[in-house]
């Protein structure tokens, strides 16, 4: 049982490329979740999705996007990296309500140069 | 800001001894808390959660008490041990109830000499 995978682990950017992030869980889970921490900050909400079809917006959505076109997967996407969005993200999923446990991946580590 | 934060962003513990890790809270309708250890490199892994209608749970050889008269959460780790030394992070579900998200800290640093 893997849990949440997310692929890359790695990647390096230049500013202005594009580059999707994926995750996957095969734990049958509802709600998805996409995070991005920075040092001193802990972990801040992007974006999640409650469903297959559908998402929304979290605490710092701008510069990102998502979709839930399967159940078991959950994209995030940036369409102009920007070197602010160095960070380490990290995909998270519950099982069908926000007050159950949130199982997270080990995360991809992004630069964005 | 963060209306999850913690008191102490390093703790370091002998081997053996007893940890306690503390988190603050702001919001008073918040009804779920859970802790997360995080270790380096790696992704957040659940410890324990508690729901606000507890005051204590117990899992294994962790402890979370709830006091919602301060709005107080702590963690408690008896005979920590080496594998132990990691970061550690509580967050709260913002509106209560089966709705909202995680609001998270900061984390708290813990460290065990052998």
């Amino acid at each position: 049982n893997a849990g949440v995978t997310q692929t890359p682990k790695f990647r390096v950017l230049k500013t202005g490329q594009s580059m999707t992030l994926l995750c996957a869980q095969d734990m049958n889970h509802e709600y998805m979740y996409w995070y991005r921490q920075d040092p001193g900050m802990g972990l801040r909400l992007i974006h999640y999705s409650v469903g297959e079809g559908t998402t929304a917006k979290g605490e710092v959505p701008d510069g990102y996007n998502v979709s839930r076109l399967k159940k078991q997967n959950f994209l995030l996407g940036l369409e102009s990296a920007a070197p602010s969005q160095t960070s380490v993200y990290f995909c998270a999923s519950s099982l069908y309500r926000a007050d159950q446990p949130q199982h997270f991946g080990d995360g991809t580590r992004l630069s964005i140069l | 800001g963060e209306s999850v934060g913690l008191h102490l962003p390093t703790l370091s513990v002998q081997e053996g001894d007893n940890s306690i890790i503390n988190c603050a809270y702001s919001n008073s309708a918040s009804d779920y808390f859970i802790w997360y250890k995080q270790e380096s490199g790696k992704g957040p892994q659940f410890i324990i959660d508690i729901r606000s209608n507890m005051d204590k749970r117990q899992g294994q050889r962790v402890t979370v008490l709830l006091n919602k008269t301060v709005k107080h959460l702590s963690l408690q780790i008896a005979a920590t041990q080496p594998g132990d030394s990691a970061v550690y992070f509580c967050a709260e579900n913002s509106y209560g109830g089966s709705q909202g998200n995680l609001i998270f800290g900061k984390g708290t640093k813990l460290s065990v000499k052998p």
